[in-house]
């Protein structure tokens, strides 16, 4: 059964602190994928990764990063967390060798808090 | 570029009703269409897909057909039950031959009453 792991369902944080999130995904994909969830503006691209250290910038980058070390570990990273990242972040893998509609599968998600 | 418009709802019918979740798109050449959804606590599954033009993707008794002429997916399904209240994503993927992530539209939560 195909899975991806976020490292916490619930994290609180202080206003600027760094913070990782992290996802595991045991599927050998080659892409994976950090989105942030917010009521009325459904899902937005944050960032992804389509090999080992690799990187693009999705819609809305600023204020994060990523780290892709290992094929299947993705990290995000608020480097100065805000009150305005507060959020449920969401990470999702794919492999397009595997289909060719390149189907994400996602993580429960992490609800980050900035105070 | 790429967009998506859902109706945002929330959608409240009752159970037994018809439900018609509306999908509209905007994007060039020809984009895989999918329907996630989210079940309150968890992330997004994958409900169905369609990949080209007519094609119909289903299941758990939804159903949601690729009109191109229309640019639409809009989902249905016959006679909802409690167990269907969660939040329904419509998303498309164009192929770039890159990684890009799907487009998400805002997404539809449906509320359904025994």
């Amino acid at each position: 059964d195909v899975k991806v792991t976020q490292s916490s369902r619930y994290l609180v944080k202080r206003t600027g602190e760094k913070v990782f999130l992290e996802c595991v995904q045991d599927m050998d994909h080659e892409n994976m994928f950090w989105y942030r969830q917010d009521p009325g503006l459904g899902l937005r691209l944050i960032y992804f990764s389509y090999d080992v250290k690799m990187k693009e910038k999705g819609d809305i980058p600023e204020g994060y990063s990523v780290s892709r070390e290992k094929k299947e570990r993705f990290s995000l990273i608020l480097e100065s967390a805000s009150t305005n990242q507060t959020s449920m972040y969401l990470c999702a893998s794919s492999s397009p060798s595997a289909s060719s509609y390149n189907e994400q599968f996602f993580g429960p998600g992490t609800r980050l808090t900035v105070l | 570029g790429n967009s998506v418009t859902q109706m945002e709802g929330p959608v409240t019918l009752s159970e037994e009703a018809f439900l018609t979740i509306n999908c509209t798109y905007t994007a060039t050449g020809y984009p895989s269409l999918f329907w996630y959804v989210q079940y309150p606590g968890e992330g997004l599954q994958l409900l169905l897909k369609a990949t080209k033009a007519d094609d119909k993707g289903s299941n758990k008794g939804f159903e949601a057909t690729y009109r191109k002429e229309t640019t639409s997916f809009h989902l249905e399904k016959g006679s909802v039950q409690v167990s269907d209240s969660a939040v329904y994503f419509c998303a498309l993927y164009n192929s770039g031959g890159g990684a890009d992530g799907l487009t998400f539209g805002k997404g539809t939560h449906l509320i359904i009453q025994p």
